[in-house]
């Protein structure tokens, strides 16, 4: 099983739709965990962190669910700007053992 | 932009060819990482130095040699490569290292391609 998870998708939405990703890990000690956003041809830049208590910054929303190992990433009222590849990134004990997930990618289209 | 540069930003190499990647950080942050990252595959993470001491080689082949010469400036040295090294190499940084939570800040890495 792959430490981190994820559907590659394409996900193809219409502006203005609601979009949800899940990333599952496979380590149960694992205790950090990000959202990450990367445009083509561009690096990974950090998106949000995810916390237990969810975390919500306008229309991005993380959740964590530690007892079924997965994160998710909600983003309401989708922008053709939002149009990336969204990366789930696990960290388990120091801050080196961080791994990546292959990113699901989203089109938003008109 | 992230204050974290990376030179070259494209490079074509022979395999017999010897070559270096430089990473330099503006954030006054004291780990840094170099990346690999492939088509269709997760990043993977190569090489982690704290304090310009590596801390961390994720079983990289040797033709990939790291240099930190200070927190600022992160090399990776590249000799006798092959064709499916070809990949975008990101180099990184954050705060510290032992603080889990602390943010990692990319370049925009170098695309190298291995003839």
């Amino acid at each position: 099983r792959k430490e981190v998870e994820q559907d590659p998708g394409p996900f193809n939405v219409p502006e203005g739709a609601t979009v949800a990703f899940n990333c599952t890990y496979s380590n149960s000690a694992s205790q950090s965990f990000f959202w990450y956003r990367q445009d083509c041809r561009k690096e990974p830049k950090l998106l949000m962190s995810v916390y237990s208590s969810g975390n919500e910054d306008g229309r991005f929303t993380a959740q964590l669910n530690r007892a079924s190992q997965y994160i998710s990433l909600l983003i309401r009222d989708s922008k053709l700007s939002d149009s990336a590849t969204y990366l789930c990134v696990v960290i388990t004990g120091t801050a080196s053992k961080l791994t990546f997930g292959t990113g699901t990618r989203l089109q938003v289209t008109l | 932009e992230t204050g974290v540069t990376q030179t070259p930003r494209h490079l074509v190499m022979g395999m017999t060819n010897k070559k270096s990647l430089k990473c330099e950080q503006h954030l006054g942050h004291n780990a840094m990482y170099w990346y690999k990252q492939s088509a269709k595959k997760p990043l993977e993470l190569m090489f982690v130095y704290s304090l310009e001491e590596r801390v961390e080689n994720n079983s990289v082949p040797s033709r990939f040699s790291p240099e930190c010469p200070n927190s600022s400036h992160l090399f990776l040295h590249l000799h006798t490569l092959q064709p499916e090294d070809s990949a975008l190499y990101l180099c990184a940084s954050s705060q510290d290292l032992g603080v889990f939570t602390d943010t990692q800040y990319f370049g925009p890495g170098t695309r190298l391609t291995v003839l």
